[in-house]
């Protein structure tokens, strides 16, 4: 079974400040790891993908495979982070195959 | 493009009630999402469709949830009868392909579902 771990429910940081956002999954194969976001009465959305190892907004994340994590990292919090941040594994075999599967989410309050 | 839709946006039910909502994915999307989003937790898939076919429902309450897709483009998700657990933000996401690669989810505005 697949499953993903955010362990922080609540995250508040001052602007300027580093954060970083903890993501851990369960797969056993080559999962795609993504980072969702969801700002204030806003549907939510894709912030970045492993696969494109990007930098969106300042953001980064890097796949460990050895200790199964996908943390969101950004130097220099923003006040317009402050959302609700979704880790998601989409499984790449088996049964599991396409499914999409999200974390409990952690909400992040940068303060002014 | 245009977004994935939803309708109703709202809607308030009585226990014991049936209650259906409605997804227009992005066209030309053959993967088609169904999530629960209950208050203060992630959202919990409950079936995924290839086109029109079924590829995941394994958390799909099968005895009071039911959903269609019938030619592969619009769903419906149905309740019947409903429970006040089932008060709940239902999305409805599309995503071009099944597998990985370019494979990005696109989230409707979602239905809040109150039970009373």
């Amino acid at each position: 079974a697949q499953r993903v771990t955010q362990p922080e429910k609540l995250l508040s940081v001052f602007k300027g400040a580093p954060v970083e956002l903890k993501c851990n999954y369960s797969y056993s194969g080559s999962p795609e790891l993504f980072w969702y976001v969801q700002y204030s009465r806003q549907r939510l959305q894709l912030l970045l993908r492993h696969i494109s190892r990007e930098s969106i907004k300042g953001f980064t994340a890097d796949l460990n495979k050895g200790e199964t994590s996908f943390h969101l990292k950004k130097p220099f919090a923003q006040e317009e982070d402050s959302a609700m941040y979704y880790c998601a594994l989409k499984g790449a075999g088996g049964t599991s195959y396409g499914k999409l599967t999200f974390g409990q989410g952690t909400i992040l309050t940068v303060h002014p | 493009e245009a977004g994935v839709a939803q309708s109703p946006r709202y809607k308030i039910i009585e226990k014991r009630q049936s209650v259906a909502f409605w997804c227009n994915p992005i066209s030309g999307h053959a993967t088609l999402y169904w999530y629960q989003q209950i208050l203060g937790q992630g959202p919990k898939l409950l079936i995924q469709f290839q086109n029109n076919g079924v590829v995941d429902d394994s958390q799909l309450p099968k005895d009071r949830f039911s959903a269609e897709r019938l030619k592969g483009v619009d769903s419906t998700l149905k309740i019947q009868p409903a429970k006040l657990e089932d008060s709940a933000v239902y999305l409805c996401a599309s995503s071009f392909k099944l597998g990985t690669g370019n494979t990005e989810a696109f989230f409707g505005q979602g239905t809040r579902l109150t039970v009373v």
